[in-house]
């Protein structure tokens, strides 16, 4: 069965202090994995698409890697407008699949 | 360039009702696909269209129906409303058939209530 599993639930952090994000996933055809920002009241905002295992793309202070069976959001000296629940999804071929997501508080 | 937009944006339904949430894609996106999130949790894959037709549906019973029209808005129509129905509702859109469909592109949502 298609899964997306994203750990931790929660994470506080302070201003200026780098964590990671963790997404695993089992699927059985990828055909990308999506990273998106939902703030409060809001709908998803996408950040990036990676569709194979070494890929990498950044922006800002977000990374987002892709390994056969995870991807990581890596969050680089976050600021307080950081914080917002970060979805990340695998589409196989007409759908998509969405974990819980990781909400993110950085206290300035 | 106009955005996904979603109405209406809150309604408060009883059990048993019927519902219609509408979406209008985003300029120049062929395809639209509608989800459900419960409170605290991610969102879960109803169905997608392209060009009108049904092209993918996820786990959700057949009181879930959708419609796309010639201009690529959407409406998505949930009869036989019960009590776990109510959640946040989201449209996206986004450019693409199928296996080649991009990112995705969300509206606000229409948050349903069901008493």
């Amino acid at each position: 069965e298609d899964q997306v599993t994203q750990s931790p639930e929660a994470l506080r952090l302070q201003e200026g202090e780098s964590s990671s994000l963790n997404c695993s996933y089992t699927v059985s055809g990828l055909r990308g994995l999506f990273w998106y920002r939902q703030d409060p009241g809001k709908g998803p905002e996408f950040l990036f698409t990676l569709y194979s295992a070494g890929e990498e793309k950044e922006k800002e202070r977000l990374k987002a890697t892709l390994t056969k069976k995870e991807s990581f959001l890596h969050i680089t000296a976050p600021k307080p407008e950081d914080s917002a629940t970060y979805l990340c999804a695998v589409r196989n071929f007409n759908k998509f699949y969405f974990g819980s997501g990781t909400k993110l508080n950085v206290k300035p | 360039e106009t955005g996904v937009t979603q109405s209406p944006t809150h309604l408060i339904k009883t059990r048993g009702q019927q519902v219609t949430l509408r979406c209008s894609s985003q300029s120049g996106h062929n395809t639209v696909s509608w989800y459900q999130q419960a409170l605290g949790q991610g969102p879960q894959f109803i169905f997608q269209y392209y060009r009108e037709e049904e092209n993918g549906r996820g786990n959700f019973p057949p009181r879930f129906s959708g419609l796309q029209f010639p201009n690529y808005s959407s409406e998505l129509n949930v009869n036989a409303l019960e009590l776990d129905d109510s959640a946040l509702y989201l449209c996206a859109s986004s450019l693409g058939q199928g296996v080649n469909t991009g990112e995705l592109f969300f509206g606000e949502g229409s948050r349903l209530t069901v008493l």
